[in-house]
């Protein structure tokens, strides 16, 4: 069985400054890990994937993540934040194999101060 | 680029109604995924499609059905609907192959 935990229902920070929201997975198989955003009243949109290839893994909007596989981390980051970044953003797993749902995270609610 | 068309985007019915959702994937995707994301919640996998067959099962209502057709658009049909299953309802597509996941705009389906 995969999971993930996103650590901090809820994260807030000043206007540029750094953007930190942790994920941590558990899978028996390698896995595939994603990050998605969603604004309010609307649909998941995909920042980024890790697909098993560059453990740095770079998304839209300035977004990136790491896979550390010792830490079954895949946490999101961005330099400096934007007060359009305040959204929800969820973590999710899935496996190589087959045709395998996505699981998420609880999410994680992010504030941006001006 | 097409992306994945839910209909309608929202809905509203009664206690006890039924109700269809309707996924249109991106074409070339043969797998179709529903998930169910109450309010404050993360998605729940409901259940998904490949190549028309079930593949997988989630937390779906035995209430709830779906079905994958030829032209690989899935409906979810919801009977005896309860006050709880008011939420936003979202598909899913990707090609088997590749992960590549889009989701669509979701049906925001309110129970009253």
């Amino acid at each position: 069985a995969q999971s993930v935990t996103q650590l901090g229902s809820h994260v807030s920070v000043s206007e540029g400054a750094l953007v930190l929201l942790r994920c941590n997975y558990s899978s028996s198989v390698p896995p595939y890990l994603f990050w998605y955003v969603q604004y309010p009243n609307q649909g998941l949109q995909l920042l980024l994937k890790y697909t098993s290839a560059a453990t740095l893994v770079k998304g839209i909007n300035g977004f990136e993540a790491e896979f550390k596989k010792s830490e079954t981390s895949f946490h999101l980051t961005k330099p400096s934040a934007h007060m359009s970044d305040a959204a929800e953003y969820f973590c999710a797993v899935t496996s190589l194999q087959g045709a395998q749902k996505l699981v998420f995270g609880q999410g994680t609610r992010l504030t941006i101060n001006p | 680029a097409a992306g994945v068309i839910q209909s309608p985007r929202h809905l509203i019915k009664e206690k006890r109604e039924t109700a269809t959702l309707k996924c249109y994937p991106i074409p070339r995707h043969d797998t179709v995924y529903w998930y169910q994301q109450g309010p404050g919640q993360d998605p729940q996998f409901l259940i998904s499609f490949y190549e028309k067959m079930q593949s997988d099962k989630g937390s779906i209502p035995d209430r709830f059905s779906a079905q994958q057709f030829s032209d690989y658009h899935s409906e979810l049909n919801m009977s005896s609907l309860e006050l709880g299953d008011s939420a936003l309802y979202f598909c899913a597509s990707s090609p088997r192959r590749v992960k590549g996941y889009t989701f669509g705009s979701g049906t925001r389906l309110t129970v009253v």
